[in-house]
């Protein structure tokens, strides 16, 4: 059964860092690319960014570039987001999920709120 | 603002069919498959429809999708009270190099 797992959200005044963590099983997880994807609060969901299966390309919505970086370690099964600098606007749930383009299968997510 | 429209709700009755819509251009629905994804209240979204018309597995086949040009559609059959949640779809925007998604749709079955 494959899971995804993330961790690291939590409270963070703005202009300041976090970074999350999604650790995968049930899946050989070098075989797929990967991506984050957030989903406001009460609102509709938007994707953050993805990485290919050997990290050699990332893509980013344009609202993070800069400011994030997806990253994933396949010797331990996890995948990764560094978010600097961060708005309250950045301010919701977020998900790990399987797939670059489409996305098979999700975690529950982990929360980031962004304010002072 | 998304970048692909879909209508905020739509209702119907248990047992009747219903779609749901999701418009774009052609850097995105165009030229790339689409997806939908259903989501209850508190829980992650789910995969329904891959590929513009494939169904994984576990998915019922009441529920179908089909892509026209910049165009895509959600088709569920017979439908029932569980069916009552928001859907999404989503694609790839080749000009923006970016996933994209719907606004969502909220399904209410009366």
């Amino acid at each position: 059964e494959v899971q995804l797992v993330e961790s690291g959200g939590g409270l963070v005044q703005p202009g300041g860092s976090l970074r999350l963590s999604c650790a995968a099983s049930g899946l050989i997880f070098s075989d797929f690319g990967m991506s984050w994807v957030r989903q406001f609060p009460g609102k509709g969901l938007e994707w953050v960014a993805n990485i290919k299966k050997d990290g050699s390309e990332k893509y980013y919505v344009g609202s993070v570039k800069g400011r994030f970086t997806i990253s994933r370690d396949n010797a331990k099964n996890s995948l990764y987001l560094q978010m600097n600098n961060l708005r309250a606007e950045d301010t919701a749930l977020y998900y790990c999920a399987r797939g670059a383009k489409s996305f098979a299968y999700w975690g529950l997510g982990t929360l980031v709120t962004v304010s002072s | 603002q998304s970048v692909l429209t879909q209508p905020p709700s739509v209702s119907a009755t248990p047992g009747q069919n219903v779609t749901i819509s999701c418009s774009g251009r052609s850097s995105n629905i165009g030229n790339n498959y689409v997806s939908w994804y259903q989501q209850f209240p508190g829980t992650a979204p789910q995969l329904l429809i891959y590929e513009n018309d494939k169904r994984p597995s576990v998915i019922p086949d009441r529920f179908s999708g089909s892509k026209s040009g910049t165009s895509a559609t959600l088709g569920i059959t017979g439908l029932q009270t569980g069916d009552e949640a928001d859907y999404y779809c989503g694609t790839w925007d080749s000009s923006l190099s970016a996933g994209v998604f719907g606004g969502g749709t909220k399904l209410t079955v009366l």
